[in-house]
């Protein structure tokens, strides 16, 4: 049980160039969420999805989309990388709540470092 | 949700109980207080969550005020492998769980 895999861990774009970041968990989440962290701030969420084929904006969903195609899956996509994009990347996934199953915690990945140069 | 306040940093002596408080005061009835952890160069932990009773667990104990206003996480025996930045979130009871991170407490275990 490899709980949230993400890869790649590191990655250097140049401004314009485009890369997709793979999440994938294996304890059959429904929920799915992609993350980005700052220096100094903390987690802000980009999008998320409550089941497969769905998918939603978060609080900072601009300049990313997003698809999940299958349920262990969700990927996180960068058309044109910008120099503001240089983060790291968190994805986490969770149970969907229900009533005798409320407030599954989220386990998330360990990361994907990326710079925009 | 409701919006914490935590303070920004904290010591504590290894080996000691580490005593973590978060303000809460407009948290509605029906959400829950997580708390995560995140160590460096690492993703968030979960930690422990609770609604209006403690709760223990075998990383930590959460004590929730009657008011439900604040709380305060304990790690009981602190090691040096705590030393994390420690969030506490309220978030609704039920939907899609978009956690909330505020800053956080850094708390520092020194040996």
């Amino acid at each position: 049980n490899a709980g949230v895999t993400q890869t790649p861990k590191f990655r250097v774009l140049k401004t314009g160039q485009s890369m997709t970041l793979l999440c994938a968990q294996d304890m059959n989440h429904e929920y799915m969420y992609w993350y980005r962290q700052d220096p100094g701030m903390g987690l802000r969420l980009i999008h998320y999805s409550v089941g497969e084929g769905t998918t939603a904006k978060g609080e900072v969903p601009d300049g990313y989309n997003v698809s999940r195609l299958k349920k262990q899956n969700f990927l996180l996509g960068l058309e044109s990388a910008a120099p503001s994009q240089t983060s790291v990347y968190f994805c986490a996934s969770s149970y969907r709540s229900t009533e005798s199953s409320y407030n599954s915690p989220l386990h998330f990945g360990n990361g994907t470092r990326l710079t925009v140069t | 949700d409701a919006k914490t306040t935590q303070p920004p940093s904290m010591d504590c002596a290894e080996g000691r109980a580490a005593n973590l408080p978060c303000n809460h005061s407009t948290i509605s009835g029906n959400e829950y207080v997580y708390w995560y952890r995140q160590i460096h160069s690492q993703g968030p932990q979960y930690i422990i969550h609770g609604l209006k009773n403690n709760e223990t667990n075998e990383m930590a104990s959460l004590i929730i005020t009657e008011d439900r206003k604040s709380s305060t996480l304990i790690l009981p025996h602190a090691t040096l492998r705590d030393t994390a930045v420690y969030y506490c979130i309220a978030r609704p009871i039920q939907g899609a769980q978009k956690l909330v991170f505020g800053q956080g407490t850094r708390l520092t275990i020194n040996p």
